[in-house]
């Protein structure tokens, strides 16, 4: 069954990159996105990726897929204090309605 | 723009009783959906709605109705609240759905946050 997981904490100091992880199990081709959630807000879609695809550049922010080990990570250059949040991954087989979210990483960040 | 608006945003209920959770998006969006946000569970589809006139069941729907009043609207009920709903419940919103093409990203509300006693 599908399934997308993620750790739940992650710390970093202000002014280093930050990268959250995740892992997913549908073996078909899939998008994978990543949203942010601000204390008290909704998600917010940061970018997204196809499965055909190995990386996706956004300003500060670099999305890698590893295929074959079904690894998607996101990496954020320079984080700031504005970018503690929660961060989801989440994937969407095409031809279906199916978001599956994971439980979502808690970023914080230190000055 | 607006996008995906939710109402109400705090609500407090007592064991037994009813209430709606109101949804409307102005971005003509075809498929909507209801998520609930628990602690270390991520979110969990409730209900979906591909399209105006249909819904069908997620992962969670026992304890809960929808209906699709309009292409803009989808509203979540309640109709004997228990304490395991207490939760933060997001409305969200795509253009299509089931499509094999195009990345058809989710457009989310703010948040309703139920509590039940």
């Amino acid at each position: 069954g599908e399934d997308v997981e993620q750790s739940l904490f992650l710390s970093v100091r202000e002014g280093d990159s930050s990268v959250i992880n995740c892992t997913y199990t549908d073996s078909s081709s899939t998008y994978l996105y990543w949203y942010k959630q601000e204390p008290g807000a909704g998600l917010q879609l940061l970018t997204y990726i196809f499965s055909n695809m190995d990386m996706k550049q956004d300003q500060r922010l670099t999305v890698l897929l590893n295929k074959k080990d079904k690894h998607l990570s996101l990496r954020i250059a320079d984080t700031q204090t504005g970018d503690s949040a929660i961060y989801f991954c989440a994937e969407r087989p095409p031809g279906t309605y199916k978001y599956i979210f994971g439980t979502g990483t808690r970023l914080k960040v230190l000055a | 723009n607006a996008g995906v608006t939710q109402t109400p945003k705090f609500q407090v209920l007592k064991t037994g009783q009813s209430m709606t959770l109101q949804c409307a998006q102005d971005m003509n969006h075809n498929s909507m959906y209801w998520y609930r946000q628990d602690p270390g569970m991520g979110l969990r589809l409730i209900y979906y709605s591909a399209s105006e006139g249909t819904t069908d069941k997620g992962e969670v729907p026992n304890g809960y109705n929808v209906s699709r009043l309009n292409k803009r609207e989808f509203s979540l009920r309640l109709e004997s609240a228990a304490p395991s709903q207490t939760s933060v419940y997001f409305c969200a919103s795509s253009h299509t759905s089931g499509t094999r093409t195009g990345a058809n990203v989710l457009t989310f509300g703010a948040g309703s946050r139920l509590t039940v006693l």
